[in-house]
């Protein structure tokens, strides 16, 4: 079936630092792919999306580009905040399908 | 533009009382609707879903039910609670053409 692996958080870093966070799916169809982010106590929020393969989807400094051959929309950020602090959903939705298939979420903490 | 709103933000509720969680959307129509719960520290796991009113697909046995009495409102019941059912419940919409859902900030539910 469709799924998504993302790296195993806790994620720790400073403030400045390079973020990646790995994300990989499975899909038997043409997925699009997202990245969504949930800052403490609140809801999910789209980040970005990348809708067909190369597509880079870039928001708020993050960046992600879907790489069908490597199956994977990895999360990067040249220099994280203190604000960025949060935990990281990637998503895959089978185009005609109904549901989301998400990842497990990655814990990401920017100390200052 | 569309929100999505739902209610109570936190709930305190004993074992086996009833429970009624509400969400609401608005600016669409027809959307499909979700309704997500998240245990402290772990993932999305969609519950229910639902694609017109009066539709409801359940993802996941237990001793919750949904109901989509209207176009934009979809309702999370359950008749008696148990301390497993403690988490975040979150509702979202997905809609209009678009390939992502968007959330609503969640109700807290605590079963004591």
């Amino acid at each position: 079936g469709d799924s998504v692996t993302q790296m195993e958080g806790p994620v720790t870093l400073s403030e400045e630092a390079f973020l990646t966070i790995n994300c990989t799916y499975t899909a038997t169809g043409y997925p699009s792919l997202f990245w969504y982010v949930q800052y403490p106590g609140e809801g999910l929020q789209l980040l970005l999306k990348a809708t067909k393969a190369d597509d880079k989807g870039s928001n708020k400094g993050f960046e992600a580009t879907y790489r069908k051959e490597t199956t994977s929309f990895h999360l990067e950020k040249g220099s994280v905040q203190v604000s960025d602090s949060a935990v990281y959903f990637c998503a895959l939705l089978i185009q005609g399908a109904q549901k989301l298939v998400f990842g497990q979420g990655t814990r990401l903490t920017i100390n200052p | 533009s569309q929100t999505i709103h739902q209610w109570p933000a936190t709930l305190v509720q004993p074992v086996g009382s009833p429970l009624s969680l509400e969400c609401t959307v608005e600016g669409t129509s027809n959307p499909n609707l979700y309704w997500y719960r998240q245990a402290a520290g772990r993932g999305l796991q969609l519950l229910f879903y639902s694609v017109g009113i009066g539709q409801i697909s359940s993802e996941v046995p237990q001793n919750l039910s949904a109901s989509r009495p209207q176009d934009r409102q979809f309702i999370l019941s359950s008749k008696k609670l148990l301390l497993s059912d403690s988490g975040f419940y979150l509702c979202a919409w997905h809609g209009g053409g678009g390939y992502e859902q968007y959330f609503g900030p969640g109700t807290r539910l605590t079963v004591t």
